[in-house]
């Protein structure tokens, strides 16, 4: 079946510009989670939802990041006044979630943005 | 806090040759801890995860961990790689099932014909 996939696979900005990427998870996960990964880095946690809420959005960086999942399936994560140092490649990953058992994410491809 | 420690950025090994890649972990509670695997142009793969029981886990690609309570360890190790192990291995931890995963920063191995 399909997995997570990530809309644009790249994007190109300029500094002060804002920018949405898009999220679409495994079909019937109802948790969903955004990452950024920067060069020479592992991944870093910045939110997670369970269904529609955020459950934990402990990672933004700053009031600049903002994230929705307003139907509880598809997220948007979005960066206002983006700033150089948001070049990175930004991964969600989904899960299913079930009682008793680990919930394993899966993680798609990325979306890597480029501020200029 | 929860943290991730890979000593090692680059590890190369000779193709047939034995792998361990380290990873010391820090949290105060028995975590889960995992170990994925990056390759170019390929998503985070999961290679295999520790929670609790048998403290020897068992992955995809012949890939195996161990944990060691005592020297808050989780390391990866294979008996004989292939090229095609050539990727970026990240080691992480999370406190709880569903939680965030907090990852190191990685380790590359390179793999020698």
């Amino acid at each position: 079946g399909a997995g997570v996939s990530q809309t644009p696979s790249n994007k190109v900005t300029e500094k002060g510009k804002y920018v949405e990427l898009r999220c679409d998870p495994i079909s019937g996960h109802t948790a969903l989670y955004w990452y950024r990964q920067s060069l020479g880095q592992g991944p870093e946690f910045l939110i997670y939802f369970q269904g529609t809420g955020a459950a934990d959005d402990s990672g933004l960086p700053n009031d600049r990041f903002f994230a929705v999942r307003p139907e509880g399936s598809v997220s948007t994560l979005k960066i206002q006044r983006t700033e150089r140092g948001d070049s990175a490649v930004y991964l969600c990953a989904s899960s299913q979630r079930e009682a008793r058992s680990y919930n394993e994410q899966f993680f798609g491809p990325g979306t890597r943005l480029t501020v200029l | 806090a929860q943290s991730v420690t890979q000593p090692d950025i680059h590890i190369t090994v000779s193709e047939g040759a034995s792998l361990e890649l380290r990873c010391n972990y820090s949290y105060g509670a028995t975590p889960y801890l995992f170990w994925y695997v990056q390759s170019p142009g390929q998503g985070l793969q999961l290679l295999l995860k520790y929670f609790s029981g048998d403290t020897l886990v068992q992955g995809i690609k012949g890939f195996e961990a161990e944990f060691k309570r005592s020297q808050s360890s989780f390391n990866l190790r294979k008996p004989s790689v292939h090229w095609s192990d050539a990727a970026e291995y990240f080691c992480a931890v999370g406190a709880r099932r569903d939680d965030k995963i907090i990852f190191g920063k990685g380790t590359r191995l390179h793999i020698l014909p």
